[in-house]
């Protein structure tokens, strides 16, 4: 079993919508969760930190879920703009990310 | 600040070949990490240097070697490169906590 699983999607929504999906984790020692956005044929970048029960920035809001080991994103108020890989990471004890394979978000006019 | 550099952005080798990846920050930062993607995997840790002259395995170190050349570069090399070797290299470096990754831009190889 992979230590972070994330649905792949494709999640596909109208400009203006909301979306969100979640990520699960397996190392319940994990302390800190990061998503990456990653654009096609580029590399991932730091989109929000949660280190502890959640983080909003702007239109974009991650929860952190303890007892059920899961991270979500919510994106409001979608943009075209907002069309990317989303990468869910755990940081481990031993200071090394592991990573989820990213959920698909597709933002249409 | 230039970030994360990696050098070279694209290559082909064919099977048996060597080369090696170079990366380069100009942030300071203690750790270093080699990353390889592939679809529907996600990014896999190769190895990882958490400061100058350490270096330790990641999930995936068979077939690659590395060397943390001095604070800033990190190089990653293939010494006989395989068709299972074809993929998207990501160098990343970080704080000495291992979170907050910054990455570069990747190199693309393909082995014939």
């Amino acid at each position: 079993r992979k230590e972070v699983e994330q649905d792949p999607g494709p999640f596909n929504v109208p400009e203006g919508a909301t979306v969100a999906f979640n990520c699960t984790y397996s190392n319940s020692a994990s302390q800190s969760f990061f998503w990456y956005r990653q654009d096609c044929r580029k590399e991932p970048k730091l989109l929000m930190s949660v280190y502890s029960s959640g983080n909003e920035d702007g239109r974009f809001t991650a929860q952190l879920n303890r007892a059920s080991q899961y991270i979500s994103l919510l994106i409001r108020d979608s943009k075209l703009s907002d069309s990317a890989t989303y990468l869910c990471a755990a940081l481990s004890n031993d200071y090394k990310l592991s990573f989820g394979a990213g959920t698909t978000v597709t933002v249409r006019a | 600040n230039a970030g994360v550099t990696q050098t070279p952005k694209f290559q082909v080798l064919k099977t048996g070949q060597s080369m090696t990846l170079q990366c380069a920050q100009d942030m300071n930062h203690n750790s270093m990490y080699w990353y390889r993607q592939d679809p529907g995997m996600g990014l896999r840790l190769i190895y990882y240097s958490a400061s100058e002259g350490t270096t330790d395995k990641g999930e995936v170190p068979n077939g690659y070697n590395v060397s943390r050349l001095n604070k800033r570069e990190f190089s990653l090399r293939l010494e006989s490169a395989a068709p299972s070797q074809t993929s998207v290299y990501f160098c990343a470096s970080s704080g000495p906590l291992g979170d907050e990754q910054f990455f570069g831009p990747g190199t693309r190889l393909t082995v014939l």
